[in-house]
């Protein structure tokens, strides 16, 4: 069965770097688009990234172009989000979603989940 | 971009209710919607994609219509188990953008 797990999240500084991961499974990971996408507490969902199959292009949210790079390693099955320059209202659950069609497309599963508080 | 805009934001009904909730899209977005459940402290689940194509697994009394900007999810009869936060999201082409959501609670 597909299986996304994320991982990376944790309580950082304004200002510094966090990098997610999110290990997939039960799929041919080389052949899918993955997103980012984070809910702050008690708020609605965000798209923040999106990476193709190959990992050729990358497409993100105005909020956080320039300070976070989406990449991959298909030979690892893992999905990245390096988060620099963290500011107070990154702080939010980052969830990765595959892709269910040719992208863009409809997020079809999502991993559980890793929270990343951005405080001082 | 185009902005996702949904209604209500809450609901309240009992089970058996037929509910709808509405998904407006600032420019036309074809076909090219999704609508997601979410319960507390779990991820999203897809229910519809291409506007009325029911993910596999979700049940039939969830459907799903419109084209262009205007959109609806309806629950026919609502269920217990149905109870959370519904959002639409566009993905005609990126950024891929997310209604505000809309709480469905059960009486």
């Amino acid at each position: 069965q597909v299986l996304l797990v994320e991982s990376g999240g944790g309580v950082v500084q304004p200002g510094r770097s966090l990098r997610l991961s999110c290990a997939a499974s039960g799929f041919t990971f080389s052949r899918y688009a993955m997103n980012w996408v984070r809910q702050a507490p008690g708020k609605g969902l965000d798209w923040v990234a999106a990476l193709s199959s190959d990992g050729s292009n990358e497409y993100y949210t105005d909020s956080v172009k320039g300070r976070f790079t989406i990449s991959r390693d298909n030979s690892e099955n893992t999905l990245y989000l390096q988060m620099n320059s963290l500011r107070g209202e990154d702080t939010a659950v980052y969830y990765c979603a595959r892709d269910g069609g040719i992208a863009p497309s409809r997020s079809d599963y999502w991993g559980q989940g890793t929270l990343v508080t951005v405080s001082s | 971009d185009i902005q996702m805009t949904q209604s209500p934001s809450t609901l309240s009904a009992s089970v058996g209710d037929r509910v709808t909730i509405t998904c407006r899209a600032s420019q036309s977005i074809s076909s090219w919607l999704a609508w997601y459940q979410q319960k507390p402290g779990k991820a999203p689940k897809l229910l519809l994609y291409e506007a009325f194509r029911l993910q596999s697994g979700v049940p039939s009394r969830f459907s799903g219509s419109g084209s262009g900007t205007e959109f609806t999810l309806t629950i026919s009869s609502l269920q217990p188990d149905d109870f959370g936060t519904y959002f639409c999201q566009k993905y005609n082409r990126y950024p891929l953008t997310f209604g505000g959501g809309t709480k469905v609670e059960i009486k």
